[in-house]
């Protein structure tokens, strides 16, 4: 099936650990992005890669580190979590810069 | 930056009846979107809307991009059960960055009553 996929879906860590989510679309987009949304269901832009280059790069601590070995996947690190990191992170793509976007089906995070 | 405000937050109705929702920007986007979100999945994008003035229909789904540029609606009619879920409003601005950044409002949560 055509789709932006991360993985895992569901991941449970204690504080002060240092986890990874990947994410990959084998839609042939060009763009990709990184979401949190809160428990109030706030979808807030993380980061965004164009073709492996980071264009945007919201404030956001520097524990969260993403990487795009190539325009298909961008991973997600994150060092030293915290409570405060639990959350739903969505990965997306989009053809270019200005089209509509995919959306994989989010990893909830829950720190402990 | 750019806020926008979604509403309704919540809307209970009856199974058969019409849906308005909308949103409002602080600033002048080129690109509004809708996306609609079910429990564990991800954002499913309804319609997109390029042009101020642009009035769109997706099914049942009916969404306009405001000719101030500044706010979008998306009306639903003749609701039935499944349309229950998260319906977002998205804005793109058109200068630099923020061609690439969806600013998203804080959605709405339908709720629909068989």
């Amino acid at each position: 099936d055509t789709a932006v996929s991360q993985t895992p879906k569901y991941l449970v860590t204690q504080m002060g650990n240092d986890k990874s989510i990947k994410c990959e679309q084998n839609l042939g987009h060009d763009t990709m992005y990184w979401y949190k949304q809160d428990s109030k269901k706030f979808l807030k832009i993380m980061f965004s890669y164009n073709n492996k280059e980071l264009i945007i790069n919201e404030t956001v601590p520097n524990r969260f580190s993403p990487k795009s070995p190539d325009k298909a996947h961008l991973n997600l690190h994150i060092n030293s979590l915290e409570l405060g990191d639990s959350a739903v992170y969505f990965c997306a793509s989009s053809p270019m810069g200005n089209s509509p976007l995919h959306f994989g089906n989010g990893t909830r995070l829950t720190v402990t | 930056g750019q806020q926008l405000n979604q509403s309704p937050q919540s809307m209970f109705i009856q199974e058969g009846e019409d849906v308005s929702m909308n949103c409002t920007s602080s600033s002048i986007f080129n690109t509004w979107l809708w996306y609609k979100q079910d429990p564990g999945e991800g954002p499913v994008l309804l319609i997109a809307l390029y042009k101020a003035g642009e009035l769109t229909s997706n099914g049942r789904l009916t969404a306009q991009f405001g000719i101030t540029r500044k706010d979008s609606f998306l009306n639903i009619s003749a609701s039935i059960p499944s349309d229950v879920g998260i319906y977002f409003c998205a804005g793109r601005g058109n200068s630099g960055g923020s061609n690439y950044k969806l600013t998203f409002g804080k959605g709405t949560l339908l709720t629909v009553n068989p």
